[in-house]
Order: structure tokens, then C-alpha cells, then sequence
């Protein structure tokens, strides 16, 4: 079975512009989470959806967004990029809540830098 | 808020024992993770933990009290591979408690020297 499936890798942009990280999650696993995690720091809550809902939302401006699809992927869209927002991106996909021995699969994550 | 707390780095010799602590402070509790990342690369699952006791797998064991907010992460046997930052994670519960997310802790460096 295929784990999660983050695309890009990498992904250089320019201060001000817009980008879309895309996740598919674990066949059969419906909720899909995003976390951010700067250099030294330990990942950081942004969204979760399940069945295509937002279940939760972090302490992230109005400038980050995602969505849920039918197949259960998911995309992070962060506007009006800052060099702040240099980070890995990860996306983490559960059967429903997470909360067991089966937890949560992370992707290898979008490194995304803002220059 | 929400606080985890873990040592920022740690050094140990291949072959011995380590012991990684984390203590939390949070509102809600619906179990706590640790997690393996070597750098550049994605949290791999290493234990969970919701009651109270000892869990036990292979090298690593995890153990939680929870009227202490304390955990901690024992690795035996140490090898030159499991130099790596352990993630301690909680996971709380959303609204309606229906989904949950994780609070990580800073993460704990892992130096195993020969």
C-alpha cells in the first residue's frame, strides 16, 4: 500500500505570491491533517478535515485555507506569502480520529522557501 | 495553553540506555505519541500511550502518568541510527470531540556517539 503522498518536495517562491501543497492520504483513510513545522521546532497544528468537512482549524491567519475532496486528498493554499512561512508542510492521514495505536501517517512533507 | 515540555538535546553512547522526558500541561487529553524524525524527513510512529503504565516495543518503551502529566521514551541498546529528534505529541480533542489534533513538544536531539 502507497503511504501519503505529498507533492511537491520542494518549492521555492517569491515573497507575496500564492501556493498550493497537495496530500493523498492512506487508501481507506478519511481524515486528512496539515501541520506546519519550522526548522527546530516541533510541527504545528493547522487544519483537519474528515468526510470532506474542516474539523479544526490552529492558530493560523486567514491567509492559510485547505479543502477536502471526494477521494479524501487534500490541498493547503497559503496567500500573500511571507519569508516567514518557510517551513515543512506536513500532511497527516487517519482512519477517523487518530487517537489509537493506529495514530496518525505523515507524508515526507513539502519544503516550501519564501525569498 | 497548551504546554509540552522536553529537553532540547541529549548525547548517549551506542550500546546504553536513554531516557527522554516529557511533561505536559493541557486541556484535554485523548492519549500522547512519540514520534521518530530524522532530519529533512517525516515523523515515523513510535508508541502511544492513553492509560497509565508501561508500553513496551522491542528497543523502546513508553510510559505515562497521567495524573502527573509526565511521559518519557526508553531506548535500549542504543544504535548509531537512532540518533534522530523524538517528537512528544498530545493529542486533544476538537470541537465536539468527534476528531482530535496533536500538540507536539519542541522536540528532543539525539546524539548517539560510538
Amino acid at each position: 500500500d502507497a503511504g501519503v503522498t505529498q507533492s511537491p518536495t520542494h518549492l521555492i517562491k517569491t515573497r507575496g505570491q500564492q501556493v498550493t501543497l497537495r496530500c493523498s492520504p492512506i487508501s481507506g483513510h478519511k481524515s486528512v491533517s496539515w501541520y506546519q513545522q519550522v526548522l527546530g521546532q516541533g510541527p504545528q497544528f493547522i487544519f483537519q478535515y474528515y468526510e470532506k468537512e474542516e474539523r479544526g482549524r490552529g492558530n493560523f491567519p486567514d491567509r492559510f485555507s485547505a479543502r477536502q475532496f471526494p477521494n479524501y486528498s487534500s490541498e493547503l493554499n497559503v496567500n500573500a506569502l511571507l519569508l516567514g512561512d518557510s517551513a515543512l508542510y506536513l500532511c497527516a492521514s487517519s482512519l477517523v480520529d487518530g487517537s489509537s495505536n493506529y495514530g496518525y501517517t505523515f507524508g515526507s512533507g513539502t519544503r516550501l522557501t519564501v525569498v | 495553553g497548551q504546554n509540552i515540555d522536553q529537553p532540547t538535546e541529549m548525547t548517549a553512547t551506542e550500546g546504553a540506555i536513554v531516557q527522554i522526558n516529557c511533561t505536559y500541561q493541557t486541556s484535554g487529553f485523548n492519549g500522547l505519541f512519540w514520534y521518530q524524525q530524522h532530519a529533512g524527513e517525516a515523523p515515523t510512529f513510535l508508541s502511544y500511550n492513553v492509560l497509565d503504565g508501561l508500553e513496551e516495543k522491542g528497543r523502546f518503551s513508553s510510559f505515562l502518568s497521567r495524573s502527573k502529566g509526565y511521559s518519557y521514551l526508553l531506548l535500549k541498546e542504543l544504535q548509531m541510527k537512532d540518533s534522530a529528534s523524538y517528537l512528544c505529541a498530545v493529542v486533544l480533542p476538537l470541537y465536539g470531540g468527534a476528531t482530535n489534533k496533536l500538540i507536539f513538544g519542541t522536540g528532543t536531539l539525539l546524539a548517539v556517539q560510538p
